[in-house]
């Protein structure tokens, strides 16, 4: 059954330092998103991307993070200077289609297994 | 600004036995409403998506219901066994603007089944 992956499963690194988390969609799907859950937190939204670009961010998305479809493959967050306060399990997902005026279970979002960022 | 609340926080039952978990958003345009099953360190596990135009959705010994209006959701297990020891996570996905789907989670329900 196709599934979505990340990569690194763990991540340590010093704060100010750049991080790249890595995910792999599943193949057919279009929409991606992040969303990371500090421990002990709800899980939160931060980004969707179709098509090439953004089509939502939340407030916690701001200048120190980029996502990037590099290939046809694999979709990345990019933290530029990481603080203290980013460290979270950092979940990829992805949808065949988005929300709203589609059928069926289309728009179900598959979640990857995380990758568990640590900043000291 | 949706919110999602899941009661209660924990529960703890004796296996076989059939239970409910609760959960409420308070803004009822939505499109779609999801339950997860997130093990300890682990990433989530969809288990049921119902639609906004749905009542209910079933999938094996779970059963979810929607009622969009009153901005209710309800998971039922039934005859629980100690493998469905579990957070379980209640997402609604946003109606309207430019959402391609945003999930909002509620805080889950930490679910131990002792044999």
């Amino acid at each position: 059954e196709p599934e979505v992956t990340q990569t690194p499963s763990h991540q340590v690194t010093q704060m100010g330092q750049e991080v790249i988390l890595r995910c792999v969609p599943i193949s057919n799907h279009l929409y991606f998103y992040w969303y990371r859950q500090i421990l002990g937190q709800k899980v939160e939204f931060l980004v969707s991307f179709y098509n090439n670009e953004i089509s939502e961010k939340s407030e916690i998305f701001d200048d120190q993070f980029s996502v990037e479809r590099p290939d046809g493959s694999n979709f990345t967050l990019k933290i530029r200077s990481t603080k203290l306060e980013d460290s979270a399990m950092y979940f990829c997902a992805s949808s065949a289609r988005a929300a709203g005026g589609s059928r069926g279970s289309y728009n179900e979002q598959f979640f990857g297994p995380g990758t568990r960022l640590t900043v000291l | 600004k949706q919110e999602v609340t899941q009661i209660p926080a924990a529960l703890s039952v004796p296996e076989g036995e059939d239970l409910v978990l609760n959960c409420s958003f308070t803004d009822s345009a939505i499109y779609n409403l999801q339950w997860f099953r997130q093990d300890p360190g682990k990433g989530l596990t969809s288990l049921l998506l119902i639609q906004s135009s749905q009542r209910e959705q079933t999938s094996g010994r779970l059963n979810a219901s929607l009622d969009k209006s009153s901005g209710r959701s309800t998971l039922y297990i039934a005859a629980s066994q100690p493998g469905d020891s579990a957070t379980y996570l209640c997402a609604v996905a946003n109606a309207g603007g430019t959402s391609y789907g945003k999930l909002t989670f509620g805080q889950g329900t930490i679910l131990t089944v002792h044999p």
